[in-house]
């Protein structure tokens, strides 16, 4: 069974340019999650869908978006990019949808996508 | 509060000795806590997760973790450090059944010295 792939590894953009990345979760699995991981701040959520409906969302301004398709792959997009957005953007798909059962469930992780904004 | 706080950025250890990582939850959380580990350059991987089926819990290589309630913890240990350990480590908590959301601590680097 293929576990999350996120796409691409690596990218580097400029100040004021968009991003988007692209995150496939392992079949079956139609909750995703997206992190983004810094040093100064640790690991912080951005948004969850599930079903293709955005269920969740974290602290961070409205230039972070996303999406989810009806495969449950999932994009996130960054527009006018700023310095302090360069990170790793991990992605995380569950089995379940709910309940407590969901709670105990272990969230699978991609590799990440390593974001450089120069 | 913080919902999960991992005392200590950095442990360090001898190959061979105890490895002891810790966690304390907040009360107000519900007790689905997990560990994961991150080695350079990847995504996080399951160590282990509480159930309530039992306070001691087993993870993969040879990892374990104890609930203590009265505590608030969730600490991490191996008896046996090996170099191959020497990675980042976050204890993490799911707050709600109807969102993927994981709060995690800020993580701990274990270094593991020859």
């Amino acid at each position: 069974k293929a576990g999350v792939t996120q796409t691409p590894r690596y990218l580097i953009k400029t100040r004021g340019q968009q991003v988007t990345l692209s995150c496939s979760p392992i079949s079956g699995h139609r909750s995703v999650s997206w992190y983004q991981q810094t040093p100064g701040q640790g690991l912080q959520f951005l948004f969850e869908y599930f079903s293709e409906t955005q269920r969740n969302k974290g602290n961070f301004p409205g230039r972070f978006s996303g999406r989810q398709f009806s495969n449950s792959r999932s994009e996130m997009n960054v527009s006018t990019l700023e310095l302090g957005d360069s990170a790793l953007y991990l992605c995380a798909s569950r089995s379940l949808g709910g309940g407590r059962e969901f709670m105990n469930t272990e969230a699978f992780f991609g590799q990440g996508t390593r974001l450089t904004v120069v | 509060a913080q919902s999960v706080t991992q005392l200590g950025s950095h442990v360090s250890v001898s190959e061979g000795a105890l490895v002891l990582l810790r966690c304390n939850y907040s009360s107000s959380v519900p007790p689905y806590l997990f560990w994961y580990v991150q080695y350079p350059n990847q995504g996080l991987q399951l160590l282990l997760k509480y159930t309530s089926a039992a306070t001691l819990v087993k993870g993969i290589n040879g990892f374990e973790a104890e609930f203590k309630k009265s505590e608030t913890s969730f600490h991490l240990t191996k008896p046996s450090a090996h170099m191959s350990d020497a990675a980042e480590y976050f204890c993490a908590v799911t707050l709600s059944g109807n969102t993927g959301k994981l709060i995690f601590g800020q993580g701990t680097t274990l270094q593991v010295k020859p």
